[in-house]
């Protein structure tokens, strides 16, 4: 099937407004990731869910960000009053949960806060 | 604590030469570590696994647990290998996490 989806691909916002940031992980991968991607700080961990449950959420910036996921399977990022700091790409990556099991990457949304 | 580091944010190499990304970590207990790399205007996508010690594209890294390294390696360059290379440890707790270096971009000069 399709392999893992990310919606907008792009989002220019402006200082100080919320934004959500959509991933739709690889139909039955129980494991989904958020990272971060900046250059010069490679890929920032932010919260790691497995089903439904957010077991590591210590990645998190702030408390600005948080993060759902229902139904195991749709997850959404999102950023309350947006600061220039938070352009980024954001990448999600889903897995199953098996041994050695490699991470399947979106394309990525790019996020630009003016 | 947890952690990836690759020494090189830049590495330029000329056609057939050898190449070599430096990735070392730091966790306490068993490692699962791997490469991915980030083509062009591509996703990001595993490269290889020190599990399977396969060879992909030429490629191989194998594990020094002495040395805490996982470096990758190639004999002889090809320009196709320019890209963003992330070394990645997979931390084996009660639950499943990934964690990246901060990564190397490979230029391969023709």
């Amino acid at each position: 099937g399709a392999g893992v989806s990310q919606s907008p691909s792009n989002k220019v916002t402006e200082k100080g407004k919320d934004v959500e940031l959509r991933c739709d992980p690889i139909s039955g991968h129980t494991a989904l990731y958020w990272y971060r991607q900046s250059l010069g700080q490679g890929l920032e961990f932010l919260i790691y869910f497995q089903g439904n449950s957010a077991p590591d959420k210590s990645g998190l910036p702030s408390d600005r960000f948080s993060a759902e996921r229902t139904g195991g399977s749709v997850s959404t990022l999102t950023i309350q009053r947006t600061q220039q700091e938070d352009s980024a790409v954001y990448l999600c990556a889903s897995s199953s949960y098996v041994l050695n099991e490699k991470l399947f990457f979106g394309s990525g949304t790019q996020l630009s806060v003016l | 604590a947890q952690r990836v580091t690759q020494p090189e944010k830049l590495l330029s190499v000329f056609k057939g030469a050898p190449v070599e990304l430096k990735c070392n970590y730091s966790y306490s207990g068993s490692p699962e570590l791997f490469w991915y790399v980030q083509y062009s205007r591509q996703r990001l996508q595993l490269l290889l696994r020190h599990i399977s010690r396969e060879s992909i594209k030429g490629f191989t890294a194998d594990l020094n647990k002495g040395e805490t390294s996982f470096h990758l390696k190639k004999p002889f360059a090809q320009e196709e290998d320019s890209a963003m290379y992330y070394c990645a440890l997979r931390l084996k707790t009660s639950y499943d996490k990934v964690i990246f270096g901060p990564g190397t971009s490979l230029s391969v000069i023709p």
